[in-house]
Parts: structure tokens; sequence; C-alpha cells
């Protein structure tokens, strides 16, 4: 069984482009996490979707940050405009109905010049 | 902040040698769960140990858990270097599904 898949692997952008990451989930799971991670803060939390539906995106940094998941197996984080503080890791991971163990994703390494 | 704090930071040893790192938290949990990634991949899920629980093992992995102080150990036993890698602790806590990510520990184990 395929992992959790996202696309791109790699995106570099100019300042101001828009840049969307892709992410589709393990067939069954029904929870979709975005993370972001950088060597300054870590791992952190972007949005949660639980059955397809925002639960929390507190972590959301700005208005600049928008994820949507139109169905079950498809996810996208979007960032309108980009800047180059944005530059770091994606992942994406999803759980099961159990909510506990996280299957990540490979992760898309965003880099804004 | 986080949760979760590993320590140390930075853990540098010899293939066949043991490597233990710690996880302290703040809060009361529902479980304690160990990943593992390698430099340029996404986490990995290594082993899961309920509030409820104290120890756990799976393979060379052994996992504590000590509530009343709030931490827990993740002990690797005859270390290989296929696992230099960067651990992480998360915590879920009350009714929140969504974990809690400490730092980290960078493991290097030297052939």
């Amino acid at each position: 069984d395929a992992g959790v898949i996202q696309s791109p692997r790699h995106e570099v952008t100019e300042m101001g482009q828009e840049v969307t990451l892709r992410c589709k989930p393990i067939s069954g799971h029904n929870s979709l996490f975005w993370y972001r991670q950088t060597m300054m803060r870590g791992l952190e939390l972007l949005i949660y979707f639980n059955n397809n539906v925002p639960i929390d995106d507190s972590g959301m940094p700005e208005d600049r940050f928008s994820a949507k998941m139109p169905n079950a197996s498809f996810s996208t984080l979007k960032i309108q405009p980009s800047e180059p503080r944005d530059s770091a890791v994606y992942f994406c991971a999803s759980s099961s109905r159990d909510r506990e163990t996280q299957y990540f994703g490979p992760g898309t390494r965003l880099l804004v010049l | 902040s986080q949760q979760g704090e590993e320590d140390p930071q930075a853990l540098s040893i010899q293939e066949g040698e043991n490597a233990t790192m710690n996880c302290s938290y703040k809060t009361s949990i529902n479980n304690l769960q160990w990943y593992r990634q390698n430099s340029g991949r996404g986490l990995v899920h290594l082993i899961l140990i309920r509030s409820n629980e104290r120890e756990k093992h799976s393979g060379r992995l052994r996992v504590t858990l000590d509530t009343s102080k709030k931490s827990s150990s993740l002990l690797i036993t005859a270390s290989r270097a296929a696992d230099t890698a960067s651990y992480f602790c998360a915590t879920q806590s009350g009714g929140s599904y969504i974990p809690t990510f400490g730092r980290g520990t960078s493991l290097i184990v030297h052939p």
C-alpha cells in the first residue's frame, strides 16, 4: 500500500509567487495534518482536518496561507504571496480513526528566493 | 511552546553501543510516541506508550514512561550506523488528537 504522497518534492520560487503543495493521504485514513519544519522552529502544526473538515487551523501563520481538503484523498496547502521566510520543509501526515499514529509523507522542500 | 523536550539535543556513539534519549513534558498525557526522521525524509512512527503503561519493547527499542516525573526514555540497544537519525517524542493530551512534538535528538552512530 502506498504511503502518504506529496508533490512536488522540491519547489524553488521567487518572492510574491503563488505556491501550491499537494498531498494524498493513505487510503482509508480520515485525519490529515499539515506541518512545517525549520531548524529555528522545529516541527509546527499548521492545520488539522478530520473527515475533510478543518478542525484546528490555529497554526496557520497568516492569511497568506490557506488549506483545502475537497475530498478524502486530496489536500492542498497554498501560499499566496510567498515570502523568503516561508522557506521550509512542509510535511503532510495522515492517521486512521484512532488518530494516534501519524504516517508522514516525504515532505516538500520549499525555497522562496 | 513544545510539550515534549528531548535531551540530549545531540548524541554521538560507536556502533554496538546503546543510545538513550529522554523526553520531558509538562502536562498530563494520554500517550507518548517516539518517531524517527532520517535526513531528508518524513517522520516514521516507532512506538507508542500509553499513560497507564510503564515500559514497552519493540525489537531493539525499549521505551519507559514515568508519569510522576513527566518523562520518557528511548533506549536503542546494540546501535547500528543505520540508526543515525533524529528522534522525536510526541504527546497527546486530553481530548485533543493533535500531537505535540519536541525538537528532537540528533543521533549519530559511527561505524
